[in-house]
């Protein structure tokens, strides 16, 4: 199936550092989302996007809805030991089903 | 809120027996539910939406008569993995959308 594109594909940082990363497509989605899976888990909702240029914020993390509507990114602030896992981007093209395409993933790694 | 479990949380069983994974949402009712697999190191990847009181949709090369998907209430949808052979060994998790799509905690299932 389709999957969106994230980059980097692995990021290992040290404490203190501040992270961007960015979900890409080729076509156009309505809705983008950032989730964050912990290994063994499954992925917690972290930011939702619903507008083109939409920037939201949640604690240190913010996302920005990009004005083409084809890529979102999300940064994250002064990273702490905590926010090691995995970053999936999903997005939605809109209609009666609510399917979520996601993306390749960022593994995040924080060094102490 | 917005509370979704899985269980059971891993599974063992032997070539060409069934196993049975649970999904409930527990604070909310969900109308439409999503089962996806996950292979180690990888994006989840959409298998069907159920939809409660009618028949699951399934994404293009899953196979319905493999994976059966019952959503008999509002609040839990089943996935039955019939026939289980060691190439379905996978993380299954499931999600439950509430204005937004929440996941299960995910199902470890080992085929031997």
């Amino acid at each position: 199936g389709q999957q969106l594109n994230q980059s980097p594909q692995s990021m290992f940082i040290q404490e203190g550092e501040d992270v961007s990363m960015n979900c890409t497509s080729s076509s156009i989605f309505n809705t983008w989302l950032w989730y964050k899976q912990d290994p063994g888990e499954g992925p917690v909702l972290l930011i939702a996007l619903y507008k083109a240029g939409e920037l939201t914020s949640n604690g240190r993390l913010t996302a920005q809805f990009g004005i083409t509507r084809k890529d979102s990114f999300l940064n994250i602030s002064a990273s702490i030991p905590s926010d090691v896992g995995i970053y999936f981007c999903a997005g939605r093209k809109g209609g009666a089903t609510n399917k979520l395409i996601f993306g390749t993933g960022t593994l995040l790694a924080v060094q102490p | 809120g917005a509370v979704v479990s899985q269980h059971p949380s891993r599974v063992i069983c032997k070539s060409g027996t069934s196993v049975k994974i649970e999904c409930r949402s527990l604070d909310f009712q969900a109308t439409t539910m999503f089962w996806y697999r996950q292979f180690p190191k990888k994006s989840l990847m959409l298998m069907a939406t159920s939809n409660e009181g009618s028949k699951a949709t399934y994404e293009q090369g899953v196979e319905k008569d493999k994976f059966l998907i019952n959503h008999a209430s509002l609040t839990l949808s089943t996935l039955t993995v019939t026939s289980a052979h060691p190439e379905d060994s996978s993380f299954y998790i499931c999600s439950a959308y509430y204005n937004e799509q929440f996941f299960g905690p995910g199902t470890r299932l080992t085929v031997l």
